[in-house]
């Protein structure tokens, strides 16, 4: 079992709709999450961190967090073609520094 | 003003041969870290440094070795380079274990 999993996609949206990027991880003491988006042949981009239980807003964007079901999801309103990437989800176990990537899910926001 | 830059962006170089990445970040950050990306995307850490201490080392042949100046800089050497080490490696910085900011990458060819 990878240590951290998403749905490599594409995930396909029409414009305006939300996008709705899900990601598991294994290790329940999984402390830290994050969302990154890259664009292809660009460097990952920080869009989202969560460390608590619950919903975190931030524009049109919301991460979900469930730590009981070792969850996190990303949340895209209004989707525009610019927000077509693929985006990484990231879990840091504990408090130290180390980051495990998932695969990433890439996203086409068609016109 | 590239908050995290790296140095060169991209290198084309033969089997065998030995070459060297640099990284600076103006941040003001306190830790530095490398990762890999495969042909697959799949984002890997490889080594981190805390003011200019090694504390994160994977799984990593021994023909890759970080160097750490000063806290702003670190180096990634690779010695006797293999058609495997094809990649984009980048840099990333943070302050401690805060959210991880990335440089654009260097993409490393091995004909």
């Amino acid at each position: 079992q990878k240590e951290v999993e998403q749905n490599s996609g594409p995930l396909s949206v029409p414009e305006g709709a939300i996008a709705s990027l899900n990601c598991t991880y294994s290790d329940r003491g999984s402390q830290s999450f994050f969302w990154y988006r890259q664009y292809s042949g660009k460097s990952p981009e920080l869009i989202m961190f969560i460390y608590s239980n619950g919903d975190k807003e931030d524009g049109r964007f919301t991460a979900q967090l469930n730590k009981a079901s070792q969850y996190v999801s990303l949340l895209i309103r209004d989707s525009q073609p610019s927000d077509s990437a693929t985006y990484l989800c990231a879990v840091r176990a504990g408090g130290g520094n180390k980051l495990t990537f998932g695969t990433g899910t890439q996203l086409k926001v068609e016109l | 003003d590239t908050a995290v830059s790296q140095t060169p962006k991209y290198l084309v170089t033969q089997m065998g041969n030995d070459k060297s990445i640099k990284c600076e970040q103006n941040l003001g950050h306190d830790t530095m870290y490398w990762y890999k990306q495969d042909s697959k995307k799949f984002l890997k850490i490889m080594f981190s440094y805390n003011n200019k201490e090694l504390i994160i080392n994977e799984t990593v042949p021994n023909r890759f070795s970080p160097k750490s100046p000063d806290k702003a800089h670190l180096n990634l050497h690779i010695n006797s380079l293999e058609l495997g080490d094809s990649a984009v490696y980048f840099c990333a910085s943070s302050y401690s274990n805060q959210p991880q900011h990335f440089g654009d990458g260097t993409r490393l060819s091995i004909l």
